[in-house]
C-alpha cells in the first residue's frame, strides 16, 4: 500500500522567504504524487502533480516540487513567501491506474510572519 | 468550464438519522470520488465511481453508500448517523481516474 508522510505539521516563515515543505513516499510502483493547498473553509487545490514525466514539477502560485526516487520524496518549494501562501498543504500519493485514490499526508500548516 | 459543485454546502443532523450529499462534476469528468476530512483522521477516501459503476470503496462501515447517475453526477448516503461522522464531506473528479480537482465541500455536523 502507499503512503506518505509529512515532515513538520506547522511551518512559519517569513514574508519574502523560502517555503519548504517536505514530503516522502512509500510505493511499491512507481507512483503519481500530488501537491494541494486548502484555506479555511474551502475545498482542496490542486497545487501540482507528478505524473512520471520531468522530475521538476512546475504548478500554480510560484510553487514546485521537485521528484526523487533515490531519496522518495516530493518536497514542495517557494522561492518568496507571500501573505495569501496562509494555508494548509497536502501531499497525496497514488498508484496510476490501480485503485484511482488519493493517500493523503497528515497536512502542514503554513503561516506566514509580515 | 464550472468546477466541481457540491451541496448542501453545510448541514445539521441528529445521530440516527440519514443524510445525502450530491457531487455535480466537471463537465467531460466521468470519475466521481468522495473523500472525509476531519481534525483526528485527515483525508480518507470513501468511494470512487466510474461511469456509473464503484471501482473501489474505501475503510468504512456500510452506514457509508454512494451512486453515480449517468450524467456522471454522484451522491453519498450515510443512514444511521453517529457524532463522529461529523466531517467535511468532499468530492473530487477527474476525467477517468486519480482525482485532481476537487469541489467546495459538504461540512456535516451530526447532533
Amino acid at each position: 500500500a502507499q503512503s506518505v508522510t509529512q515532515l513538520g505539521s506547522h511551518v512559519s516563515v517569513s514574508e519574502g522567504a523560502l517555503v519548504l515543505l517536505r514530503c516522502n513516499y512509500s510505493s511499491s510502483v512507481p507512483p503519481y504524487l500530488f501537491w494541494y493547498v486548502q484555506y479555511p473553509n474551502q475545498g482542496l487545490q490542486l497545487l501540482l502533480k507528478y505524473t512520471s514525466a520531468a522530475t521538476l514539477v512546475k504548478g500554480i502560485n510560484g510553487f514546485e516540487a521537485e521528484f526523487k526516487k533515490s531519496e522518495t520524496s516530493f518536497h514542495l518549494t517557494k522561492p518568496s513567501a507571500h501573505m495569501s501562501d496562509a494555508a494548509e498543504y497536502f501531499c497525496a500519493v497514488s498508484v496510476p491506474f490501480n485503485d484511482y485514490k488519493l493517500s493523503f499526508g497528515a497536512g502542514t500548516t503554513v503561516t506566514v510572519r509580515a | 468550464k464550472a468546477g466541481v459543485t457540491q451541496t448542501p454546502r453545510y448541514l445539521i443532523k441528529t445521530r440516527g438519522q440519514q443524510v445525502t450529499l450530491s457531487c455535480s462534476p466537471i463537465s467531460g469528468h466521468r470519475s466521481v470520488s468522495w473523500y472525509q476530512q476531519t481534525p483526528g483522521q485527515g483525508l480518507q477516501f470513501l468511494f470512487e465511481y466510474f461511469s456509473e459503476t464503484q471501482r473501489n470503496k474505501g475503510n468504512f462501515p456500510g452506514r457509508f453508500s454512494g451512486r453515480q447517475f449517468s450524467n456522471s453526477r454522484s451522491e453519498m448516503n450515510v443512514s444511521t448517523l453517529e457524532l463522529g461522522d461529523s466531517a467535511l464531506y468532499l468530492c473530487a473528479s477527474s476525467p477517468q481516474g486519480e482525482p485532481q480537482y476537487f469541489g467546495p465541500g459538504t461540512r456535516l455536523l451530526v447532533l
